[in-house]
């Protein structure tokens, strides 16, 4: 149980267009998903928190306008990068979270790798 | 805000040995969780094992085990009888207990290499 997907797993666009990434939790309703990005040989870093029915929260300075968040029901969450640039590419990862007490646990998509030519 | 760092960009072991993993964080606050996540090549996130902060028991799974030092805010991984398929990079994360604040925070990452 607790899987989380990714779609796509692989992207590349070119300069100037959108791409969007969907992320679902398959076995499980997440009212809270969490969007990372990591950069080759670095770590995670959180972007964004996005609740089931209300707005992301964005984490400093992660320009929202251009990471637009969607979470429109309790199984699907979707990140779309506007306009990319080449500085876009990198790793895409999100998590969701599963359960209601203190003690939830957070499982991970596989991630999404975006390519800006 | 909350800091989690790990010194060791990288670590190698023996198969069939052990290998401890370090981490350090920095809180104001009293009540958190701390995790080890495993990432291989497939980059597939793995949660690895969990503490409680309230819980002074240390946490144990299998073959891994943490040393849980919250006075010093320490939280170190250990690796026992280490396996090939344990190469990848390893990853300390805090999360608060405050349900409002649940972000989770990762440290640089250890990338562990295991020699046959």
């Amino acid at each position: 149980g607790a899987v989380v997907s990714q779609h796509p797993s692989w992207v590349i666009c070119k300069s100037g267009t959108s791409v969007k990434i969907e992320c679902r939790s398959l076995d499980f309703q997440a009212t809270t998903m969490f969007w990372y990005r990591q950069f080759p040989k670095q770590s995670l870093m959180l972007m964004a928190t996005s609740n089931e029915g209300s707005k992301a929260t964005y984490e400093q300075g992660v320009e929202k306008d251009k990471f637009l968040i969607n979470h429109a029901s309790l199984t699907l969450s979707t990140l779309t990068v506007t306009s990319a640039h080449p500085e876009d590419s990198s790793f895409y990862i999100c998590s969701a979270r599963m359960g209601t007490s203190g003690t939830y646990e957070q499982y991970f998509g596989p991630g999404t790798r975006l390519t800006v030519t | 805000a909350q800091t989690v760092t790990q010194s060791q960009p990288e670590m190698s072991v023996q198969e069939a040995e052990t290998v401890t993993l370090s981490c350090t964080y920095d809180t104001s606050e009293s009540d958190y969780y701390l995790f080890w996540y495993k990432q291989p090549p497939s980059r597939q996130m793995i949660l690895v094992i969990r503490q409680e902060a309230y819980k002074q028991q240390n946490a144990t799974e299998n073959r891994f085990s943490v040393n849980f030092q919250k006075a010093a805010k320490s939280f170190s991984l250990k690796i026992s009888d280490s396996q090939l398929g344990d190469a990848a990079m390893y990853f300390c994360a805090y999360r608060s207990a405050d349900f409002g604040n649940e972000k989770l925070t990762f440290g640089t990452g250890t990338r562990l290499t295991i020699i046959p």
